[in-house]
């Protein structure tokens, strides 16, 4: 069975600061992984969404690779915001069956 | 432009009641789910629905059920409610499986 880990918990961070979100799975098989955010009492919203075949995306200030191999995946956030303050939620997929959700990063941007 | 919409938004039930929370989508997808949230344990799937008049068992499908009688609706309903099924419920929608999920804001359910 897929397990899906995500590490750090809680992660605090001062403005304009890089930052890195991990996502680690246990079945290498993969066929795709999705990184979502979720603010307070709302849903998920989609940001990447990368495929098995892919090392990489990238929209704005946000990347996320993929390592299948090491069974990893990490958000890159670049010159973060208070506005990029919410809950990171990564899901991967196996081949014929549904996304396996992690726990989530809690993620405050200081002003 | 309402993508994905849940009702209710809160509810409170007892012990033994019943409830159906209905999700509609108006982006033509095929696909759409049923999950709940509980805290530390990330999202977890109960039902899914594949198209108009299927629906298939997730990861914890026990004491709810689910009807895909229209493409745009999916429903979900608690026969008995128990204080376990206390938890937020969010529906989601897809093109296709492996495709982007479009979330719901969700049904924040609490079973006293």
């Amino acid at each position: 069975k897929q397990e899906v880990t995500q590490i750090p918990a809680a992660l605090s961070v001062p403005e304009g600061e890089n930052l890195v979100l991990n996502c680690s799975f246990t079945d290498s098989a993969i066929y795709n992984l999705q990184w979502f955010r979720q603010d307070p009492g709302k849903g998920l919203t989609s940001l990447l969404l990368i495929q098995s075949s892919q090392r990489e995306q990238t929209s704005g200030r946000l990347n996320a690779s993929l390592d299948k191999s090491s069974g990893r995946s990490t958000l890159y956030i670049a010159a973060s915001q208070p506005g990029d303050s919410a809950t990171y939620l990564c899901a991967v997929l196996l081949y014929g069956q549904n996304f396996v959700f992690g726990p989530g990063t809690r993620l405050s941007v200081l002003p | 432009n309402a993508g994905v919409t849940q009702t209710p938004k809160f509810r409170v039930l007892k012990t033994g009641q019943s409830m159906t929370l209905l999700c509609a989508q108006d982006m033509n997808h095929e696909y759409m789910y049923w999950y709940r949230q509980d805290p530390g344990m990330g999202l977890r799937l109960i039902h899914y629905s594949v198209g108009e008049g299927t629906t298939a068992k997730g990861e914890v499908p026990d004491g709810y059920n689910v009807s895909r009688l229209k493409k745009q609706n999916f429903l979900l309903g608690l026969e008995s409610a128990a204080p376990s099924q206390t938890s937020v419920y969010f529906c989601a929608s897809s093109y296709g499986q492996g495709k982007v999920q479009y979330f719901g804001a969700g049904t924040r359910l609490s079973v006293l």
